[in-house]
């Protein structure tokens, strides 16, 4: 059971160029979402998809579009990469699903720097 | 939208020493409060949660403790171990769809051998 993986793990990208991070969770979850995580920043969100065919803007979503391909797969995508997103990148994903919160499951992160 | 603030930033002990970390949160309308542990080079993982018609939660030498009317919950780790060094996560939730947290920024601890 491999969780969420996230792919690539690392990424060195030129400013102006564009990349898609892929994101895949085989539980069967129903909310999925993408956050950055920047020294003594936390974790915030960026975008996030509470089923499939839904997406919807977190905090910081200047920048970013997402997809929600299907249940198993949302991807996030930078159209021109600006040094300001050189961060390290999480998807994670939940059940989800009425008024009962679940955890959230992380993938191990994709590692962007923008020159 | 909730805000969540964490202290201490950073938190050294030594081995053997208990840890606490709290954070207050914003919205009274949140639920679910989970704390996750990140080591390096990995994601975020759960390492404890309480919902808010519980006080107290143990899972054995860690637990959380609520607070609703004032708005705070903690983390206590006891008989803390080299291997309990990592960065320390606490969120909180309303009872959305989206199933969304706001995360507080993070406690590194140490703890020495």
């Amino acid at each position: 059971n491999a969780g969420v993986t996230q792919t690539p793990k690392f990424q060195v990208l030129k400013t102006g160029q564009s990349m898609t991070l892929q994101c895949a969770q085989d539980m069967n979850h129903n909310s999925m979402y993408w956050y950055r995580q920047d020294p003594g920043m936390g974790l915030r969100l960026i975008y996030y998809s509470a089923s499939e065919g839904t997406t919807d803007k977190g905090e910081v979503p200047n920048g970013y579009n997402v997809s929600r391909l299907n249940k198993r797969e949302f991807s996030l995508r930078l159209e021109s990469a600006a040094p300001s997103q050189t961060s390290v990148y999480f998807c994670a994903s939940s059940k989800g699903g009425g008024t009962r919160n679940q955890p959230q499951h992380f993938g191990d992160g994709t590692r962007l720097s923008i020159l | 939208g909730e805000n969540v603030e964490q202290h201490p930033s950073t938190l050294s002990v030594q081995e053997g020493d208990s840890a606490v970390i709290k954070c207050t949160y914003s919205d009274s309308a949140s639920n679910y409060f989970p704390w996750y542990k990140q080591e390096l080079g990995k994601g975020p993982q759960l390492i404890i949660d309480i919902r808010s018609n519980v006080g107290e939660k143990k899972d054995q030498r860690i637990a959380v403790t609520l607070n609703k009317t004032a708005k705070h919950f903690s983390l206590h780790i006891t008989e803390t171990q080299p291997e309990d060094s990592a960065v320390y996560f606490c969120a909180a939730s309303l009872g959305t769809n989206a199933g969304k947290s706001t995360f507080g920024d993070g406690t590194t601890l140490t703890v020495k051998p």
